[in-house]
């Protein structure tokens, strides 16, 4: 049973459109996260959510914007894509907040051509 | 600002080597400090964590060591076995507040 999963893995799309990543997981946990992972590896978070509340917001472009329907889900649509935007994003959760162990999904590998 | 700092970039160790990744950090507000594991083509797991009321934390072949005065903690992987080989990330946080990653550590093990 994956404990967080994301869909899809891969998204090959073109400069300026919109696409949108979907995470779930089924821990129970009331905490979610969306990190991304550029091409040297480095791990930054973009976006926390604490039982539906966004609670963590980086300094992200507003073309990011999360959605959280319930606390088992946390969304990202991205919009107007741009070629830096291709990265690796990784949504996670955590049974409350930062300092309990966060468990990642598979990751959405996003290229923007 | 990169509030915690990780090196080396990448490490070669031979099969039965011990694994030594050192990270420091700045903020003294920081009170746990975990290190995750990943495979290629996988999310990051939790391997071990650390709070700053102990200076050492085994979990088998895995040990952090950590220095509160001198703000660093490291991992060691003694007898480092190929199936070791991954990007290891150490990362801090303090109450109530988000995970900061160091920049990694490739590590392969050759057999």
């Amino acid at each position: 049973d994956t404990a967080v999963s994301q869909t899809p893995k891969y998204l090959v799309t073109q400069m300026g459109n919109d696409k949108s990543i979907k995470c779930e997981q089924n821990l129970g946990h009331d905490t979610m996260y969306w990190y991304k992972q550029d091409s040297k590896k480095f791990l930054k978070i973009m976006f926390s959510y604490n039982n539906k509340e966004l609670i963590i917001n980086e300094t992200v472009p507003n073309r990011f914007s999360p959605k959280s329907p319930d606390k088992a889900h946390l969304n990202l649509h991205i919009n107007s894509l741009e070629l830096g935007d291709s990265a690796v994003y990784f949504c996670a959760s955590s049974p409350k907040l930062a300092r309990e162990t966060q468990y990642f999904g598979p990751g959405t590998r996003l290229l923007v051509l | 600002q990169q509030q915690v700092k990780q090196s080396p970039q990448s490490l070669i160790v031979q099969k039965g080597g011990i694994s030594i990744i050192n990270c420091a950090y700045e903020n003294t507000a920081f009170d746990y400090f975990p290190w995750y594991q990943q495979f290629p083509g996988k999310g990051p797991a939790l391997l071990i964590a650390i709070r700053p009321d102990v200076s050492e934390k085994k979990e088998g072949r895995f040990t952090i060591s950590f220095n509160k005065s001198a703000k660093q903690f490291s991992l060691h992987i003694m007898d480092s076995q190929p199936g070791d080989s991954a990007t290891y990330f150490c990362a801090a946080s303090k109450e109530g507040n988000k995970l900061v990653f160091g920049a990694g550590t490739i590590l392969r093990v050759k057999s």
